[in-house]
């Protein structure tokens, strides 16, 4: 098992609440990634944090937000929630470099939004 | 940007044979793919990965192959075994930063 952990680990909200979700990386991992997973389908990446400035987002609408903490730990915030917005939300750890960092996952936080 | 295509959706082997998973990316760019398991109800975990700069890469039971003209990888697990069972996916990422997914593969092995 990895050093990623996540919490919480399930969370049930409603359309139009707002939600945060926390990471904390792996020791010595000085970037965060955010993905989403819907349900029989491949982690879809949100955004990714590195020294606490975003560095790269995927194709998700501003009311997913997120922050990264002097260390290195994340939260991701999403906003107005929709019911599309329910699928297992997945953060992983790296240590980028030179490039080629691997990702190291965290077990995830599954949202349900009612 | 990129896209990661991934087939078989669902692959079924009788335990001891060779499955095969193949991948196929659009972005020459990309320079790291790696492999994921995920077993229901857990996390993705890195199985094995390869660089742009290598064409083969083997752990045990498990190869990758990657064929940069053609922009393809595959993944290779021979003696499969009914823990082997599981989804999963490919990846391609340029230098490690966003990560682009497939839409992983449904592997049973039949005892």
């Amino acid at each position: 098992e990895t050093g990623v952990t996540q919490s919480p680990t399930h969370l049930i909200k409603t359309r139009g609440q707002q939600v945060t979700l926390r990471c904390s990386s792996q020791s010595g991992h000085n970037t965060v990634s955010w993905y989403q997973q819907a349900l029989g389908q491949g982690p879809q990446f949100i955004f990714q944090y590195y020294r606490e400035e975003e560095n790269g987002r995927g194709n998700f609408p501003p009311r997913f937000s997120g922050l990264q903490f002097p260390n290195y730990s994340s939260e991701l915030n999403v906003n107005a929630l929709e019911l599309d917005d329910s699928a297992l939300y997945l953060c992983a750890s790296s240590f980028l470099a030179a490039g080629w960092e691997t990702q190291y996952f965290g077990p995830g936080t599954r949202l349900l939004v009612l | 940007g990129e896209n990661v295509e991934q087939h078989p959706s669902t692959l079924s082997v009788q335990e001891g044979d060779s499955a095969v998973i193949k991948c196929t990316y659009s972005d020459s760019a990309s320079n790291y793919f790696p492999w994921y398991k995920q077993e229901l109800g857990k996390r993705p975990q890195l199985i094995i990965d390869i660089r742009s700069n290598v064409g083969e890469k083997k752990d045990q039971r498990i190869a990758v192959t990657l064929n940069k003209t053609a922009k393809h990888f595959s993944l290779h697990i021979t003696e499969t075994q009914p823990e082997d069972s599981a989804v999963y996916f490919c990846a391609a990422s340029l230098a490690g930063n966003q990560f682009y997914f497939g839409t992983g593969t449904s592997l049973t092995v039949i005892p």
